[in-house]
């Protein structure tokens, strides 16, 4: 079945660095844009990234802009955000989601998510 | 950035009632190619969001058919025709036309 499975969450020292990865099954991840969205604690939902089905277009939320990277690999069925300098306001499940904006897919499918701590 | 305003935060509602969650957008969601990329999703509590609605009204397989969206422009609303127990949760919105893409608030769904 559709299945989306992140993992890489943990606690982390603000400034320093984390990878999260999202494992895709089920369908054909290379033809789907992907999505990372976040959730603090007790908070509501944020968007946090895109990147297009072979990566050539990115977009990014205000808050993580310059700090964050998404990329994917299409032969691995995975996609990644690349967190840098980070926060304690970057403390959050950090959820997948897979389809364009544009598509009917779009934030069809989402995993279960991952936590991170951002804390000294 | 487009701002998405749901109202009302929070709904108390009998078993068997309806329910309304408005959600309105600081710009039109009106793509140039005439679609609207409006979004509704129900997280249940200890679980990952769902999509319920896409495009303003198409309703997902499996969503039951009391749910409804609708609207246009910058004005939408969700709407469960009878409440059941397995409708509690939080209710957001999303737009999807504009970047950054955003959420509203959320409406929190209880019984009374």
């Amino acid at each position: 079945q559709v299945q989306l499975v992140e993992s890489g969450g943990g606690v982390v020292q603000p400034g320093r660095s984390l990878r999260l990865a999202c494992a895709a099954s089920g369908f054909t991840f290379s033809n789907y844009g992907m999505h990372w969205v976040r959730q603090a604690p007790g908070k509501g939902l944020e968007w946090v990234a895109l990147i297009s089905y072979d990566g050539s277009q990115k977009h990014y939320g205000d808050s993580v802009k310059g700090r964050f990277t998404i990329s994917r690999d299409n032969s691995k069925n995975t996609l990644h955000l690349h967190m840098n300098g980070l926060r304690p306001e970057d403390t959050a499940v950090y959820y997948c989601a897979s389809g364009a904006v544009a598509g009917d897919e779009a934030f069809a499918v989402w995993g279960q998510g991952t936590m991170v701590t951002v804390s000294s | 950035d487009v701002v998405m305003t749901q109202s009302p935060l929070s709904l108390s509602v009998t078993l068997g009632q309806p329910a309304s969650i408005s959600c309105r957008s600081s710009q039109s969601l009106v793509y140039n190619g005439g679609n609207t990329y409006l979004i509704w999703f129900q997280q249940r509590p200890g679980q990952s969001p769902r999509r319920l609605i896409y495009k303003v009204s198409k309703r997902d397989a499996g969503v039951p058919d009391r749910f409804s969206g609708s609207g246009s422009g910058t004005d939408f609303t969700l709407k469960i025709s009878r409440v059941e127990a397995e409708d509690v949760g939080v209710y957001y919105c999303m737009q999807g036309t504009h970047w950054p893409l955003t959420f509203g608030g959320g409406t929190k769904v209880e019984i009374k």
